[in-house]
């Protein structure tokens, strides 16, 4: 089937525009998680939606970051005004049962910021 | 706090050469599951093992092999015999509190297999 879909794959913007990240997790998949990867370095929780209950913000760095789910399935990952430090790859994952289950990684979305 | 440390930054190993790659992790909860992820030049992260905190039965997989010592706080990953095709990056993870959090990464570690 079907694995996690993310786009766009790459994406360049201006240092104080806003972007728009899109995830689609595998069918039936209740868990979905945002992670970011800086070059070089370890994954970054942003954060966390379990089902229908309140999303885990707790990893996201600043207030220019925010992310919804619609309808239990696709999610936006949006940063506002877009900073240098932003630049990353922004990895998306869905597991069906949370943390308990192993997570399902997407390509991810290169994102540049000039 | 929940944590994982990946001690070993980037390893370098002659093909064919068995290579260990450290885990230790931290959590006070005493359910909780521990994952390795592999993340190939393509860059895309795959699932490699799971294991809860209730079963410290060591597991091999092929070339792979997991070492899960609790009194340790440790879950070592050993690639027998290893190939070009095992050059990656390694990552530990940890999920606690029953398996209700999202996963908490090590650094990673950079596993270069020379022909």
């Amino acid at each position: 089937g079907a694995g996690v879909s993310q786009s766009p794959s790459n994406k360049v913007t201006e240092k104080g525009k806003d972007v728009e990240l899109r995830c689609d997790p595998i069918s039936g998949h209740t868990a979905l998680y945002w992670y970011r990867q800086s070059l070089g370095q370890g994954l970054e929780f942003l954060i966390y939606f379990q089902g229908n209950s309140a999303p885990d913000k707790s990893g996201l760095p600043s207030d220019r970051f925010s992310a919804e789910r619609t309808g239990g399935s696709v999610s936006t990952l949006t940063i506002q005004r877009t900073q240098q430090e932003d630049s990353a790859v922004y990895l998306c994952a869905s597991s069906g049962g949370g943390g308990r289950s192993p997570l399902h990684f997407g390509n991810g979305t290169r994102l540049t910021v000039t | 706090a929940q944590k994982v440390t990946q001690a070993q930054t980037e390893i370098s190993v002659v093909e064919k050469e068995d290579v260990t790659l450290d885990c230790v992790y931290e959590t006070r909860d005493t359910t909780y599951y521990l994952f390795w992820y592999k993340q190939p030049p393509s860059g895309e992260l795959v699932f490699l093992i799971r294991r809860n905190s209730f079963d410290e039965q060591n597991e091999i997989s092929g070339r792979y092999s997991w070492n899960f010592q609790k009194s340790t706080s440790s879950f070592n990953f050993t690639i027998t015999a290893s190939q070009v095709v095992d050059s990656a990056v390694y990552f530990c993870a940890l999920s606690w509190n029953s398996g209700n959090t999202p996963l908490v990464f090590g650094k990673g570690t950079r596993l270069s297999v020379i022909a």
